[in-house]
C-alpha cells in the first residue's frame, strides 16, 4: 500500500538530548513537509523540501534540523536547542513542489520531554 | 506574512443538523484550498478541496464554497452524524508553495 509512514508513534526525550523522527513515503512525491501541532494552535510549518537535496525553513525552524538525501525520506531532528519540544509532529508529502495538490499526512509522532 | 483565520474554534450541533466552518486567507496568490479532518491521535486526512477557478464543490454531504474577492471559503456539512465529530482544518496554498493552515475547529455532533 502506498502511503507515508512516521516512526516512532511515541517518543520520550530527556533534557539535553537530540532525537530524530523518521518520515518515509512511497508515493514518489517530490515535496515533503514537517509540521508541529500544539493544542489550539493548528499546524505550524517547521521545514519543507520541494525536491531531494533541498529544503527550506518554515515558520518555526529554530531548534530543528532536517535532511533530504533520498526522495522518499525526510527525517527531522529535534535538537537540545529546542526549548519546548513536547508536541505532536506531523510529516506530509505532496506530488508537486508547488503546494497545489493534496498533502498526504502520516499518523504523527508524539514527543514528550521527561 | 501569509495567514489563514478559521472560525469557530469549537462547534456543537445536534445529529442531523448542518455545520458550517469559515476561513479567511490573506495571500491573494493562493489558488488551492483543501479541508482536512483529523481524528484523535491521527494525522489529518483530506475530505474535500477547491481551486480558485471554481466557486463551489460538493461531495455527498460535504460542500465547500469560495469567494475569491472576499478571500473567504467555507465548509458545509449537512445531515451531520456522530462520526463527523473531529477537528477540521482549512488551508490555503499556491502563492509560496506552502500550505498555510487555519487553527482548527473541533466539531461535536450530539446524538
Amino acid at each position: 500500500d502506498g502511503g507515508i509512514t512516521q516512526s516512532p508513534k511515541y517518543l520520550f526525550r530527556k533534557e539535553g538530548q537530540n532525537v530524530t523522527l523518521s518520515c518515509e513515503q512511497n508515493l514518489n512525491h517530490d515535496a515533503m513537509y514537517w509540521y508541529r501541532q500544539d493544542p489550539g494552535q493548528g499546524l505550524r510549518l517547521i521545514y519543507y523540501s520541494q525536491i531531494v537535496n533541498d529544503f527550506q525553513k518554515g515558520d518555526i525552524a529554530e531548534g530543528y534540523s532536517v535532511s533530504r538525501e533520498k526522495k522518499e525520506s525526510f527525517p527531522l531532528t529535534v535538537t537540545s536547542a529546542q526549548k519546548n519540544p513536547t508536541a505532536f509532529y506531523l510529516c506530509a508529502s505532496s506530488i508537486s513542489a508547488f503546494g497545489q495538490n493534496e498533502a498526504f499526512f502520516g499518523q504523527g509522532t508524539r514527543l514528550t520531554v521527561v | 506574512g501569509e495567514n489563514v483565520e478559521q472560525h469557530p474554534s469549537t462547534l456543537s450541533v445536534q445529529e442531523g443538523d448542518s455545520a458550517v466552518i469559515k476561513c479567511t486567507y490573506s495571500d491573494s496568490a493562493s489558488n488551492y484550498f483543501p479541508w482536512y479532518k483529523q481524528e484523535l491521535g491521527k494525522g489529518p486526512q483530506l475530505i474535500i478541496d477547491i481551486r480558485s477557478n471554481v466557486g463551489e464543490k460538493k461531495d455527498q454531504r460535504i460542500a465547500v464554497t469560495l469567494n475569491k474577492t472576499a478571500k473567504h471559503f467555507s465548509l458545509h456539512i449537512t445531515e451531520t452524524q456522530p462520526e463527523d465529530s473531529a477537528v477540521y482544518f482549512c488551508a490555503a496554498s499556491g502563492g509560496t508553495y506552502k500550505y498555510i493552515f487555519g487553527t482548527g475547529t473541533r466539531l461535536k455532533v450530539l446524538a
